[in-house]
């Protein structure tokens, strides 16, 4: 049974610091593995998606690394701003399943 | 190009009472998914469904939930006599018929919903 792990459960930086999110998962056999952005009351946005033949990808400040075989990805944030305050989710999806398996979530506080 | 909508996006409910959650899905997207987040937890996969068909619902609890994706209108979550347990956010995502390749793998995107907080007094 997949697990997804994603730690810490909540961070505080001050603005402007490039800071990193972990996520690790227990079975390496996934397809593909996407993080979200959950802003509090509000639906999940997709950020980025990593297929399992990809190693990483970006978008503006956004860098997500894949390491498959040890069963981690990073979710990388360059100088991050008050507005990326929110709860950041790792998920991934197996061959022959189309269900997403999350993580809990890393709490991310941007402090002006 | 709407995203995907929800509605109610807050219901209470009364235990033992009916609750009905409607999922319209993005324009030209036919497949649909429904997750559950519990207080303090992550979100969990429930039922995958598409047009008038349930491909995979592994994650529905075995009894009082049941989804439905009709040939026209909006996919349903029903859960019946509810409990304050099923007090969640409920989640729905779309994804189109098309599973586009990059590389060896055919892969999705799904998009999600605002959701629909349950509670249950």
């Amino acid at each position: 049974k997949q697990e997804v792990t994603q730690i810490p459960a909540a961070l505080s930086v001050p603005e402007g610091e490039n800071l990193v999110l972990n996520c690790s998962f227990t079975d390496s056999a996934i397809y593909n593995l996407q993080w979200f952005r959950q802003d509090p009351g509000k639906g999940l946005t997709s950020l980025l998606l990593i297929q399992s033949s990809q190693r990483e990808q970006t978008s503006g400040r956004l860098n997500a690394s894949l390491d498959k075989s040890s069963g981690r990805s990073t979710l990388y944030i360059a100088a991050s701003q008050p507005g990326d305050s929110a709860t950041y989710l790792c998920a991934v999806t197996q061959g022959g399943s189309e269900k997403l398996v999350f993580g809990k979530g890393t709490k991310l506080t941007v402090n002006p | 190009n709407a995203g995907v909508m929800q509605n109610p996006r807050h219901l209470v409910r009364r235990r033992g009472q009916e609750a009905r959650l409607r999922c319209s899905p993005m324009k030209g997207h036919s497949h649909v998914y429904w997750y559950r987040q519990l207080p303090e937890e992550g979100l969990k996969f429930m039922v995958y469904l598409q047009k008038e068909n349930i491909i995979d619902e592994s994650g529905m609890p075995k009894e009082r939930f049941s989804a439905e994706f009709p040939k026209e209108g909006p996919s349903i979550l029903r859960i019946q006599q509810v409990v304050r347990g099923d007090s969640a956010a409920y989640f729905c995502a779309s994804s189109p018929p098309e599973r586009r390749t990059s590389g060896r793998e055919p892969y999705n995107e799904q998009f999600f919903g605002p959701g629909t907080r349950l509670t249950v007094l």
